[in-house]
């Protein structure tokens, strides 16, 4: 079974500080996403990543990075926390050919102050 | 206007009957579409993907409507444990970026 796991499941940062969310597959995937997800919006992408030190912007990556060092591991970073990104951040990582099912992590609920 | 959009609902139905429910998506372009489905507090798995020619998966049938850009899920025979939202996922790129509805909900009841 594939499994995408991520460091937390709920984090409380205060406005300011640097975060960052950790997402693990072990598949050997190479497309790997981060989404944010709100009440009446559905998931929205942040950053994309279709092989390691390859990225790509999604529809709202304002206030975020992404690192992806190595091909199992994609990390979202806040550079500066701020309240509107109080959210479900949930991670994903899909095959690039042959299947474009994703596959997602279990979220983690960040909630900032 | 947003890429894809679902009826939020929530569509309550009875134990047995049939529901369905539609997504409307703004790029012509889309080349593959999905039904994924998120239950309460946990993450999306994929339920099916959707042809062009119409598919069914047990009590489950996807159509795809390409000049009204539409798609739509059909469930038969509703069991309780269909109770979840369910989001319709469009992908327009060679690269595997996908565009999400906001989901719909549906509430099965005994």
């Amino acid at each position: 079974d594939v499994k995408v796991t991520q460091s937390s499941r709920y984090l409380v940062k205060r406005t300011g500080e640097k975060v960052f969310l950790e997402c693990v597959q072990d598949m050997d995937h190479e497309n790997m996403f981060w989404y944010r997800q709100d009440p009446g919006l559905g998931l929205r992408l942040i950053y994309f990543s279709y092989d390691v030190k390859m990225k790509e912007k999604g529809d709202i990556p304002e206030g975020y990075s992404v690192s992806r060092e190595k091909k199992e591991r994609f990390s979202l970073i806040l550079e500066s926390a701020s309240t509107n990104q109080t959210s479900m951040y949930l991670c994903a990582s899909s095959l690039r050919t042959n299947s474009y099912e994703q596959y997602f992590g279990p979220g983690t609920r960040l909630t900032v102050t | 206007r947003k890429e894809v959009e679902q009826d939020p609902g929530p569509f309550n139905v009875p134990e047995g009957a049939t529901v369905a429910f539609n997504c409307t998506y703004s790029n012509s372009a889309s080349q593959s579409f999905f039904w994924y489905r998120q239950d309460c507090r946990k993450e999306p798995k994929l339920l099916m993907s959707v042809y062009s020619s119409g598919n069914e998966d047990g009590r489950f049938t996807a159509q795809l409507n390409r000049a009204s850009q539409y798609i739509s899920l059909l469930i038969r025979d509703s069991k309780l444990s269909d109770s979840a939202t369910y989001l319709c996922v469009v992908r327009a790129d060679s690269w595997g970026k996908f565009q999400f509805g906001a989901g719909t909900q549906v509430v099965v009841t005994p």
